[in-house]
């Protein structure tokens, strides 16, 4: 069966920092992958969307990128953060127009 | 105009009641649509997927109108469990869009 891993589930990091989030699939081959950041008591803005290796769409500009170095890993990352990228961080795949499967989360918060 | 537009809520409602929630798309190529329910701070998890001839489980139905870009979302006599918030989703080739999401709170 297939599963996602997303890592860290909690992270507190200083204004200014780098961030690397990292997630992975198990058990399919070739998945989509997305990226949503979720504010808090808000709904899910879609970041990144990667269709294969190397293949990244973005959505909005941002303090943000995103990179496919593996087909089945997709890393979230930020060379300086913002307060305004305080939020919860979600990892999901699908097999194209099929249900997404979500990762735990990462709930970061940059002080 | 947001890619999917859905009800802003919160709904407040007693336990028994029949509630719906629909949502708005933008896309007239958007080929498959899902609702979600999401618990405080949990990943969503699917609930249902959303078909043109319209898909029932249990308590739940979902309804598709293509012609008129919504789909929507009914519980009957709910549950305190039912209380989460409640995310419609729209897929147009690979591209994975939620709505805002409609808290619902089911009291006793």
């Amino acid at each position: 069966s297939q599963t996602i891993h997303q890592w860290p589930a909690t992270l507190v990091q200083p204004v200014g920092s780098p961030l690397s989030l990292e997630c992975t699939v198990e058990g399919t081959s070739n998945p989509n992958l997305y990226w949503y950041r979720q504010a808090a008591g808000r709904g899910l803005q879609l970041l990144f969307y990667s269709v294969g290796i190397g293949q990244i769409s973005s959505e909005v500009p941002q303090n943000l990128s995103a990179s496919r170095p593996q087909d089945r890993q997709f890393i979230l990352s930020s060379k300086k953060l913002l307060l305004s990228d305080s939020g919860f961080y979600l990892c999901a795949w699908n097999g194209g127009t099929t249900e997404a499967f979500f990762g735990q989360g990462t709930r970061l918060t940059v002080v | 105009r947001k890619e999917v537009e859905q009800d802003p809520g919160p709904f407040n409602v007693p336990e028994g009641a029949t509630v719906a929630f629909n949502c708005t798309y933008s896309n007239s190529a958007s080929q498959s649509f899902f609702w979600y329910r999401q618990d405080c701070r949990k990943e969503p998890k699917l609930l249902m997927s959303v078909y043109s001839s319209g898909n029932e489980d249990g308590r739940f139905t979902a309804q598709l109108n293509r012609a008129s870009q919504y789909i929507s979302l009914l519980i009957r006599d709910s549950k305190l469990s039912d209380s989460a918030t409640y995310l419609c989703v729209v897929n147009t080739y690979n591209d994975m869009r939620f709505g805002a999401g409609t808290r619902l709170t089911v009291k006793p």
